[in-house]
């Protein structure tokens, strides 16, 4: 059974400081591996999406990397802004199942 | 495009009574998704429907209903509600599978706060 855990659980920095977001996999046979933002009594937005065969992918600020043999992903903000604070969550995809495995979250806060 | 909307934003049941949560999409998509998100943890999929007239259970059916009649629309119903089902529920779609066959991203209406007391 695909577990997926997100390391810290919470984070706290100050604006301007590049940060990493953690999280790991224990089955490593994935279809794609997601990162979306939750902002509170919104819903949630895709970032960035990895399909199994990449290694990275990059969008503005944003990079995410995969790397399936070690059941891991990081999220890099660089430069981070007030306006990045909120819940960051790593979803997985597997084997074309429409079941989608959810991490708890990394809730982030970045203080002007 | 207006995405994913869902109604009501908030509500707040009596055990025993029953609701509907709407969920409408007008991106065309065929795969819509029920998730409930309790406090301190990840999303569960509550049912999901690849098309009009298709659906099928996800991790956490029990005490849940859906119909699709139509591609834009996905309800779900609770008939007996427990408090057990408070949480915030999250309606979601997505389109196609993209190239090879790779899983195209969900979408996701901005939740609705459930209670039952």
């Amino acid at each position: 059974k695909q577990e997926v855990t997100q390391i810290p659980a919470a984070l706290s920095v100050p604006e301007g400081e590049n940060l990493v977001l953690n999280c790991s996999f224990t089955d490593s046979a994935i279809y794609n591996l997601q990162w979306f933002r939750q902002d509170p009594g919104k819903g949630l937005t895709s970032l960035l999406l990895i399909q199994s065969s990449q290694r990275e992918q990059t969008s503005g600020r944003l990079n995410a990397s995969l790397d399936k043999s070690s059941g891991r992903s990081t999220l890099y903000i660089a430069a981070s802004q007030p306006g990045d604070s909120a819940t960051y969550l790593c979803i997985i995809s597997q084997g074309g199942s429409e079941k989608l495995v959810f991490g708890k979250g990394t809730k982030l806060t970045v203080n002007p | 495009n207006a995405g994913v909307t869902q109604t009501p934003k908030f509500r707040i049941l009596k055990i025993g009574q029953s609701m509907t949560l709407q969920c409408t999409q007008d991106m065309n998509h065929n795969y819509m998704y029920w998730y409930r998100q309790d406090p301190g943890m990840g999303l569960k999929l509550i049912y999901y429907s690849v098309g009009a007239g298709i659906t099928d259970k996800g991790e956490v059916p029990n005490g849940y209903n859906v119909s699709r009649s139509t591609t834009e629309d996905f309800p779900l119903r609770l008939e007996l509600a427990a408090p057990s089902q408070t949480s915030v529920y999250f309606c979601a779609s997505r389109g196609q599978r993209e190239g090879r066959g790779q899983l195209s991203t969900q979408y996701f209406g901005p939740g609705t706060r459930l209670t039952v007391l």
